[in-house]
């Protein structure tokens, strides 16, 4: 499978506890993105990482969300003290920098109870 | 007030119909605009990019752009009931290529 790979696909956990999702981009693209989508909205972005310098952070990415890149190859995204405001779908994307040609993968799912 | 604003829909229309989707941006610093198409549970894919103004076609889709208006339109010839689906207005922000800002998506469904 070439494209980008998401997991796990949906993610159900209760308010306080910690969850992490991971990322595969597209193995020869270097740059690769978090994105936030709710119900009925467009897709918010979060951050950003070239390679595995995190380069660009939205003020959406509160101080409970950390994003990894460590190697350059695949992402983490951990949210630490879940809310119900977190329940979202959390995309990922990959691009050759320079491209316009971003590739979501199928998100991670998170309901917060 | 959202950067890039968009009908949320829903937009029903019978198959073989033109369909007219369309955006509204406010910041007219960039020219970037893009059209991704969503399907239920999947993640957006890149239909067609356009740069500044004037018209780009692929095959049963037109992208438009109108900066005088700072409207973006993309059109569907021929919709089909695979073309069912959430269609996402984006544009670059600033100078950035890690910053897509996109529409809230209009859902549209093509009747057989």
């Amino acid at each position: 499978d070439t494209g980008v790979s998401q997991d796990p696909r949906h993610k159900i956990t209760k308010r306080g506890q910690n969850v992490t999702f991971r990322c595969d981009p597209i193995s020869e693209h270097n740059r690769l993105y978090w994105y936030r989508q709710t119900l009925g909205q467009g897709p918010e972005f979060l951050t950003y990482f070239q390679n595995e310098a995190q380069l660009e952070k939205s003020r959406l990415l509160s101080d409970r969300f950390s994003a990894e890149r460590p190697k350059g190859s695949f992402s983490t995204l951990e949210i630490q003290r879940t809310e119900q405001g977190d329940s979202a779908m959390y995309l990922c994307a990959s691009s050759l920098a320079g491209s316009w040609g971003y590739t979501f993968g199928s998100g991670t799912r998170l309901t917060v109870v | 007030q959202k950067e890039v604003e968009q009908d949320p829909g829903p937009l029903s229309v019978p198959e073989g119909a033109i369909v007219s989707l369309n955006c509204t941006y406010s910041n007219s610093a960039f020219q970037y605009f893009m059209w991704y198409r969503q399907y239920s549970r999947k993640g957006p894919e890149l239909l067609m990019y356009t740069y500044s103004s004037g018209n780009k076609e692929d095959g049963r889709f037109t992208a438009q752009v109108d900066k005088s208006s700072k409207y973006i339109s993309l059109f569907i010839r021929d919709s089909q009931p695979s073309d069912s689906a959430t269609y996402l207005c984006a544009r670059l922000y600033g100078g950035s290529q890690g910053n897509l800002i996109f529409g809230k998506g209009t859902k549209l469904s093509v009747k057989p």
